[in-house]
Order: structure tokens, then C-alpha cells, then sequence
């Protein structure tokens, strides 16, 4: 079992729909981080978070230490908003970054 | 403009052969990254490097080495020793390894290595 893993592992919606996207983890943390990877391929950092929740734009993020889970919620979903979405954790007694295997998104028009 | 370059973006070898991909960045970071991606896995880590003239083995670095004689440039070379090189290579940097969890990373668009 990965240490990490995300749901679903494709998702495709109508634009203006809420999405969510979740993460669950097994191990001990010091924070998690949402990442984007757009058809090009390259990755841009969303959120970093270890509590509670944050929001940037239409994208917002939740954690729930006790659960080992996050979600990644986009309102008013857009075609652009289609991508690759990655989350991935810091483990609490080793820097490295435990990589899950992404959610594709897609929004139609 | 600050950021990460890598190159080539598509790169073809022939079997047999060593290839070097290149990342620069100039934002001044200490820590740089190199990370292979595969369909439908997460990305795993080959190599990383905390600073100048040091790095470490990440969890696949065998077939592959590094070298970081400069702050702004980690290079990546695929030996031939590595046995299923056809992959898509991301190059990250950060500024402090030591920040650890909260060390975000900033990557490179990316090099897509094939091999014939």
C-alpha cells in the first residue's frame, strides 16, 4: 500500500461544477503540499499546509491531521483548470517528500 | 525573471549511449532536486543536493549521476547502466534543505528522455 494515495484518479466535470479531490496518508507529518502539473508538464506548488485550512482564489485546501487526510476543493470549475493535481507529505523525521500518483482533471465546457 | 530552466525539453538517445540533461536556476536556492515521472506513479526522487560540491542518493539513483560544482546547476546523466531510461525528468530546487516539511520546492519544466 502506497504511503500516500489520492482519489479519484480520474475525475471529468462540466465546468461550474465543485470538484474535490482527496488525499489520504499512513504516515507522520510536518506538512502537506498540493501541487499542480499542467499538460506541458510543468509543476507549480499550490498549498502547504499541516492544519486546519487555506484558500487561494477559487482553490481552497483542508487538512485533518487526526484522519491523516486532506481535500483539494476548486469552485466554479473551469476548462483551465484542467491538470494534474499532486499531493504530497513531509514526513516528520525525514525531509524527503512522499509523492502520491496524481488526480487528472479535466473540465469540459 | 527567477526560475528554473532545463534542457532539452525532448531528448532521443540510442541504447548504449550516456546522456546529460542539464538544470540551471537562479534563485539562489541551496537545495536542488531531480525526480523521474512515469505514467500513473508519483514522482520519485534520484538524487538531491543540500549545497555546493554535496549530494545524495534518493530512492532510484542507480544508473544515473550527478554533480553540483556550482550553486546554480545540478546535472543529471543517464548511464547506460540505467535500464529503462524512457522517462519524463524534473528538476526542483528549494532554498534550505533543513526547512524540511515547509521547504517549498520549484521545478523546471521538465525533459523527456526516450530511448531507441
Amino acid at each position: 500500500k502506497n504511503e500516500v494515495e489520492q482519489s479519484p484518479q480520474n475525475l471529468t466535470a462540466q465546468e461550474g461544477e465543485f470538484i474535490t479531490i482527496n488525499c489520504s496518508y499512513s504516515v507522520g507529518i510536518s506538512a502537506l503540499h498540493w501541487l499542480q502539473q499542467h499538460p506541458g508538464g510543468g509543476i507549480v506548488s499550490l498549498f502547504m499546509l499541516s492544519s486546519g485550512k487555506k484558500k487561494h482564489g477559487r482553490l481552497i485546501a483542508t487538512i485533518n491531521i487526526q484522519e491523516k487526510h486532506s481535500s483539494l476543493h476548486i469552485t466554479a470549475s473551469h476548462p483551465r483548470d484542467s491538470a494534474v493535481y499532486i499531493c504530497a507529505v513531509s514526513g516528520d523525521s525525514n525531509y524527503q517528500l512522499i509523492w502520491g500518483a496524481g488526480t487528472k482533471l479535466i473540465i469540459k465546457p | 525573471d527567477g526560475g528554473i530552466t532545463q534542457s532539452p525539453k525532448y531528448l532521443f538517445r540510442k541504447e548504449g549511449q550516456n546522456v546529460t540533461l542539464s538544470c540551471e536556476q537562479n534563485l539562489n536556492h541551496d537545495a536542488m532536486y531531480w525526480y523521474r515521472q512515469d505514467p500513473g506513479q508519483g514522482l520519485r526522487l534520484i538524487y538531491y543536493s543540500q549545497i555546493v560540491n554535496d549530494f545524495q542518493k534518493g530512492d532510484i539513483a542507480e544508473g544515473y549521476s550527478v554533480s553540483r560544482e556550482k550553486k546554480e546547476s545540478f546535472p543529471l546523466t543517464v548511464t547506460s547502466a540505467q535500464k529503462n531510461p524512457t522517462a519524463f525528468y524534473l528538476c526542483a530546487s528549494s532554498i534550505d534543505y533543513r526547512r524540511g516539511g515547509w521547504d517549498t520546492q520549484y521545478f523546471g519544466p521538465g525533459t523527456r528522455l526516450t530511448v531507441l
